[in-house]
């Protein structure tokens, strides 16, 4: 079946810095991606669909600017949380669509961001 | 657009019975639904889908039931055992996005 691998699983970085999310669909082209926010005893969150060669699409109240999305390849999209505060902290779940399949969604194991 | 949401937050059940988790949504116009598990610091893990064109749909212990009628669907997991301990989102799908429910944390009592 297909498999979308996540990396990091966990990452801890400070206050002011950038960390770099990769979401990647191993044995399959994804042109569409989606990343998801999830805080502790909530559901998960729509922030933005990656979508391959062009601009993110982001939820109303998602800052593009905070939260970089590049598609560079049919196999790769990462998100980039710039300038990291503490209530960035969440688990990130990215989402990649197989287009061969009607509905077609696999989805990572889940970053734990922890800003400190 | 879509909002999903689920009548309970909280479930626990007695290992061997029968579980049934609660799921309503918004849009009439839905045509596919889906359920996912998820274990603590893991992503969602597919469970089963349903179309909008079902009413039930059997897995291995697991029945999917659509009440399009009242915009309602329901996981029923049969015998649960420990590792269905877990918690469990509806979600709704369509072409370019996939939104979820709040989820209901199961536990199962020994």
């Amino acid at each position: 079946g297909a498999v979308v691998s996540q990396h990091p699983s966990r990452v801890i970085c400070k206050s002011g810095t950038s960390v770099k999310i990769e979401c990647r669909s191993l044995d399959f082209q994804a042109t569409t991606m989606f990343w998801y926010r999830q805080f502790p005893k909530q559901s998960l969150m729509l922030m933005a669909t990656s979508n391959e060669g062009s601009k993110a699409t982001y939820e109303q109240g998602v800052e593009k600017d905070k939260f970089l999305i590049n598609h560079a390849s049919l196999t790769l999209s990462t998100l980039t949380v710039t300038s990291a505060h503490p209530e960035d902290s969440s688990f990130y779940i990215c989402s990649a669509r197989d287009s061969r399949v009607p509905y077609g969604y696999t989805f990572g194991s889940g970053t734990r961001l922890t800003v400190v | 657009g879509e909002s999903v949401g689920l009548h309970l937050p909280t479930l626990s059940v007695q290992e061997g019975d029968n579980s049934i988790i609660n799921c309503a949504y918004s849009n009439s116009a839905s045509d596919y639904f889906i359920w996912y598990k998820q274990e603590s610091g893991k992503g969602p893990q597919f469970i089963i889908d349903i179309r909008s064109n079902m009413d039930k749909r059997q897995g291995q212990r697991v029945t999917v039931l659509l009440n399009k009628t009242v915009k309602h669907l329901s996981l029923q997991i049969a015998a649960t055992q420990p590792g269905d301990s877990a918690v469990y989102f509806c979600a709704v799908a369509s072409y370019d996005k996939v939104i979820f429910g709040p989820g209901t944390s199961l536990s199962v009592i020994p």
